[in-house]
């Protein structure tokens, strides 16, 4: 069974850090590319970045790009995201996904809370 | 960035009725569109991809069409489990966008 379990979310003040991890299992994770998409309260659905299987390639949304880093260890099929630079509107729960066909997200984690205030 | 508009914001049905719900795209995506339901407190689950193909275990109430940069998601008959909201994602160019999504609400 595919399982994708986030951690690391929690209170942060404004311009603070956090590291959020996505541990994974039931499948081949080196295998698949890998993003993070996140929700803040009473919005939709935001894909923040990407990241190929083996690591090598990523890509970022605007939103992010610069204060975000996004990682993997294959050895430890787990998934890791960087945030620097938090701001109020970077508050949300944040999702990770399993890439799938090119682009569609198949597996998702239930997320875990930022909540970016002083 | 391609913007998914999707309406209506809200549909409130009763069960046993037809759900449509659209999503309107700001330049072509080809067929490139997926289809999300989520609940409250959980992940998002893969409805549709290529916006009319059926995922893994989706039942076949739930179908998908269109093209270009109008889509449709249709729930044929809508059992208790189907109210939630539901998301329009393409993949046709970075950054991958998502809809506002659709609140399906029971009448």
């Amino acid at each position: 069974e595919v399982q994708l379990l986030e951690s690391g979310g929690g209170l942060v003040q404004p311009g603070g850090s956090l590291r959020l991890s996505c541990a994974t299992s039931g499948f081949t994770f080196s295998n698949y590319a890998m993003s993070w998409v996140r929700q803040a309260p009473g919005k939709g659905l935001e894909w923040l970045s990407f990241i190929l299987g083996g690591g090598t390639g990523t890509n970022y949304a605007d939103s992010v790009k610069g204060r975000f880093t996004i990682s993997r260890d294959n050895s430890k099929n787990t998934l890791y995201l960087q945030m620097n630079s938090l701001r109020a509107e970077d508050t949300a729960v944040y999702h990770c996904a399993r890439g799938w066909n090119n682009g569609y997200f198949d597996y998702w984690g239930q997320g875990t809370l930022v909540t970016v205030s002083s | 960035e391609i913007v998914l508009t999707q309406s209506p914001a809200t549909l409130s049905l009763s069960p046993g009725e037809r759900a449509t719900l659209s999503c309107r795209a700001s330049q072509s995506v080809s067929s490139y569109l997926a289809w999300y339901q989520q609940k409250p407190g959980q992940a998002p689950r893969l409805l549709i991809y290529d916006a009319s193909n059926r995922a893994t275990g989706i039942p076949a109430r739930f179908s998908g069409s269109g093209s270009g940069t109008d889509f449709t998601l249709t729930i044929s008959s809508l059992e208790p489990e189907d109210f939630a909201v539901y998301h329009c994602q393409q993949r046709s160019n970075w950054p991958r966008t998502f809809g506002q999504g659709t609140k399906l609400e029971i009448k």
